[in-house]
């Protein structure tokens, strides 16, 4: 079936650094990728929206210049956290499109990431 | 615009009981509904999924119909096990590979 495969799980970086996650379809083309946030006991709050060969839509109230999203190739899209502050600490899921699978969407596994 | 609406966690039953988490949802069109399970420090996975009105979607003894009338899609296990502890999020979509709306997530606990 259709993997996403997100990199890295866990990580901890300093305030001011970036930090880049990266979200791979192993066995498929994914066109469309979605980058989502998820807070301590919340819900998933969609950030963007990344097509392949073009700009990412960004939801309202999430800071392009902040969350950068390159989609660059069908099965590769990155998000990276610039200049990144202990309020950014969240756990970020991409999820990418599939032709196949059971309803069309596959979830990465997920990137903790504690900004100290 | 869409949105889904579940039932406030968390949910704690002794293993073997009935689960049920409420979602009930609103949309412009017709979505298709789904649950999908996280499990603690993972992504999501799809649990089950129903596209239109009527359709009951299964998995691992888990069920959801989808209730147009009612603008429902609860989900109920029959006898719930100390491995079905995890956070189920419904959520919609309104075409085919378009965005998902998800519902606040209800945490599930279950004892044995």
């Amino acid at each position: 079936g259709a993997v996403v495969s997100q990199h890295p799980s866990r990580v901890i970086c300093k305030s001011g650094t970036s930090v880049k996650i990266e979200c791979r379809s192993l066995d498929f083309q994914a066109t469309t990728m979605f980058w989502y946030r998820q807070f301590p006991k919340q819900s998933l709050m969609l950030m963007a929206t990344s097509n392949e060969g073009s700009k990412a839509t960004y939801e309202q109230g999430v800071e392009k210049d902040k969350f950068l999203i390159n989609h660059a190739s069908l099965t590769l899209s990155t998000l990276t956290v610039t200049s990144a502050h202990p309020e950014d600490s969240s756990f970020y899921i991409c999820s990418a499109r599939a032709r196949k699978g059971a309803d069309g969407y596959t979830f990465g596994s997920g990137t903790r990431l504690t900004v100290v | 615009g869409n949105s889904v609406t579940q039932m406030e966690g968390p949910v704690t039953l002794s293993e073997e009981a009935f689960l049920t988490i409420n979602c009930t949802y609103t949309a412009t069109g017709y979505p298709s509904l789904f649950w999908y399970v996280q499990y603690p420090g993972e992504g999501l996975q799809l649990l089950l999924k129903a596209t239109k009105a009527d359709d009951k979607g299964s998995n691992k003894g888990f069920e959801a119909t989808y209730r147009k009338e009612t603008t429902s899609f609860h989900l109920e296990k029959g006898s719930v096990q100390v491995s079905d502890s995890a956070v189920y999020f419904c959520a919609l979509s309104e075409g085919y590979g378009n965005k998902l709306v998800f519902g606040a997530g209800t945490i599930l606990r279950v004892k044995s």
